[in-house]
């Protein structure tokens, strides 16, 4: 019962050019989700977050979108340097159940070619 | 300290032993999860303590894995007769407080059971 689920294991971009990375999610009750970035050979780091009552939030290059309404939401990275490769996870909570875990999306390896 | 701190960072066991995997949270930071990573798959949730309230244990497997956090500090993660299914990488976080969805993770404890 994956209820979130990155569909593209991989994805690549030319440097300077818009990453767009892609999250569904299941479970209507998440209202609160997360993109967090992971190096190898390293935890993952927080890199933005979103609450169910917005639909868009930026903090620099990057952009989280989400729809509601059809269980998705997106990141993009404009424009995408090669400091931004490496594997991107969405993550979804449902604050209002009381719910402290965040479930995970299986990532995404994005990896930015000069 | 200045980060989550795991130990060991790599560890190689027969099958059958148990494995004790250690985790050194933020100071401070009252919420403490464990998660897996498995070849392939995203974050499993597995543990999560929160100050002195009972542990969620709803994500661990089985009945071998244990896990206890001393002090409200530092956490061990135990999996008895271990399985080769068992091999992941554990990644321990640690949060402000039950609200603070912006975990910080450790690096991480590569298990191969062989």
């Amino acid at each position: 019962d994956q209820q979130v689920k990155q569909n593209s294991p991989s994805l690549s971009v030319q440097e300077g050019r818009i990453s767009i990375l892609n999250c569904d999610y299941t479970n209507s009750m998440f209202d609160y989700f997360l993109w967090y970035k992971k190096y190898p050979a390293e935890g993952p780091t927080f890199l933005i977050s979103i609450s169910s009552i917005k639909d868009k939030n930026e903090d620099g290059r990057f952009t989280v979108f989400l729809n509601k309404s059809a269980k998705h939401l997106s990141l993009h990275i404009v424009p995408s340097q090669p400091g931004d490769s490496a594997v991107y996870f969405c993550a979804a909570s449902a604050t209002n159940l009381g719910a402290q875990k965040l479930v995970f999306g299986q990532g995404t390896r994005l990896t930015i070619n000069p | 300290g200045a980060g989550v701190s795991q130990s060991p960072s790599n560890k190689v066991t027969e099958k059958g032993k148990d494995v004790e995997l250690r985790c050194d949270p933020i100071s401070g930071h009252t919420a403490l999860y464990w998660y897996r990573q498995s070849l392939g798959q995203g974050l499993e949730f597995l543990i999560y303590f929160q100050g002195n309230s009972a542990p969620d244990k709803s994500g661990l497997p089985s009945d071998r894995f244990s896990a206890e956090r001393t002090g409200g500090s530092v956490s061990t993660l135990t999996i008895q007769r271990t399985q080769q299914e068992d091999s992941a990488v554990y990644l321990c976080a640690s949060s402000r407080d039950r609200e603070d969805y912006g975990y910080t993770f450790g690096s991480g404890t590569r298990l191969t059971v062989v």
